[in-house]
Order: C-alpha cells, then structure tokens, then sequence
C-alpha cells in the first residue's frame, strides 16, 4: 500500500545549488501536484499535471521547474536554491479525469532547508 | 489569485465540545476537500464533497457543500483528544484541475 512516496525525505542544500524531488504514485492516477508547506501555513500549488504529458503553473511556480515522466512519475527540480524555499514539498495525485471531481492524496512530504 | 478563507485559525476546546470551522472564498468549487495533518505527516482525507447541499458524514465528522459552491463547513461532534492537529479545507476550482487549500485550524483538545 504504497500510494504516493516522495524522495528524499530530507536533504540540505545550500544557495544555488540544484536538486530534483522525485514523486511516484502506483495507484494509476491520471493528475499530479507539487505544493510546498510553510510553517503555520496552508498548502500552495507550485506545479500540477493534469494528465501524461501536461504540465502547468499553480500559485507559485516561480524557480521551479516540473517533469511528468510518465503516468506514474511527477518531478520538481530547483535549478538554483534561494533560502526562500526552504520548506516542506508535497507531492500529491488525483484519480479523477482532468475537470472531473476527485480526491487528493498526498505523500509524506520532502523538508527541503536551503542555507 | 483565489483564496479560500479558513475560520478559525485556531481553538482551544474541552474534550467532549463540538467544534464547527468553515471555509469560504469568492470562487466557485466542484469539490471540497476536509483534512487533518499531524506534525511531521502529509495530509489525511477526511471527507469529500462533490455535489453542492451535499451532507456527508464520517463517524464523528459532518461537512457540508455549500448551495452557493464557495464555502464549506466542518463540524466534528464530542471531541476526544486525538483530534488534535490542523485541519485543512481545500477545493477543486470550478473548470480546472486546481486544488487550493485553506490556511487551516489548529485544533486543541483539553481533556
């Protein structure tokens, strides 16, 4: 009972450095999302893909890029890390077409700490 | 962009009391998400709303889909101390495959 399993579960950075969060869910998903968690705060929408082969920004994409690998794979890569995204990324996906109504299922969550 | 505004932010409750916190935003929703996260874990789905008046129940949980499609509430009746954590609305923009997400309520329980 896998679900959605993100990687690495932690890792430090520090400024400018690169790094890809890898997303994988076995649960035949059509749609996948990258939000980020800050302390004492929702949810924000970096990135999501509706379905193989489609990507699009959310509320903050800024300094991020994504890649849908394929139906079961969502990436999220920082190619220069600012402090300002230290933070706690979920990767979550959806089992619903595109538009029509499903629920969200998230991971465990990847603290990421830039210095 | 949209937002969805989430009350309280936070609440100190005796064991036993229900709670009410509720949703609301300018847009409108097809589906409304209810989650509880615990420090240090991903969300966990609650409940799921998809049809505006929408009453649905789990256990103890009751959340409604608002007639209006842009608010949503939860209540948690008899609470117990193991429903402490945040809880967080979200929803599924109207013609898109957004989720957006409440700020959330911290929910403390004294027993």
């Amino acid at each position: 009972n896998a679900g959605v399993t993100q990687t690495p579960k932690f890792q430090v950075l520090k400024t400018g450095q690169s790094m890809t969060l890898q997303c994988a869910q076995d649960m035949n998903h059509n749609s996948m999302y990258w939000y980020r968690q800050d302390p004492g705060m929702g949810l924000r929408l970096i990135y999501y893909s509706a379905s193989e082969g489609t990507t699009d920004k959310g509320e903050v994409p800024n300094g991020y890029n994504v890649s849908r690998l394929n139906k079961r794979e969502f990436s999220l890569r920082l190619e220069s890390a600012a402090p300002s995204q230290t933070s706690v990324y979920f990767c979550a996906s959806s089992g619903r077409l595109a538009g029509v109504s499903g629920e969200l299922f998230f991971g465990e969550g990847s603290r990421l700490t830039v210095l | 962009g949209q937002q969805l505004n989430q009350s309280p932010q936070s609440m100190f409750i005796q064991e036993g009391e229900d709670v009410s916190m509720n949703c609301t935003s300018s847009s409108i929703f097809n589906t409304w998400l209810w989650y509880k996260q615990d420090p240090g874990e991903g969300p966990v789905l609650l409940i799921a709303l998809y049809k505006a008046g929408e009453l649905t129940s789990n256990g103890r949980l009751t959340a409604q889909f608002g007639i209006t499609r842009k608010d949503s509430f939860l209540n948690i009746s008899a609470s117990i101390p193991s429903d402490v954590g945040i809880y967080f609305c979200a929803g599924q923009l109207r013609g898109t495959y957004k989720y957006i997400f409440g700020t959330g309520t911290r929910l403390k329980v004294l027993a």
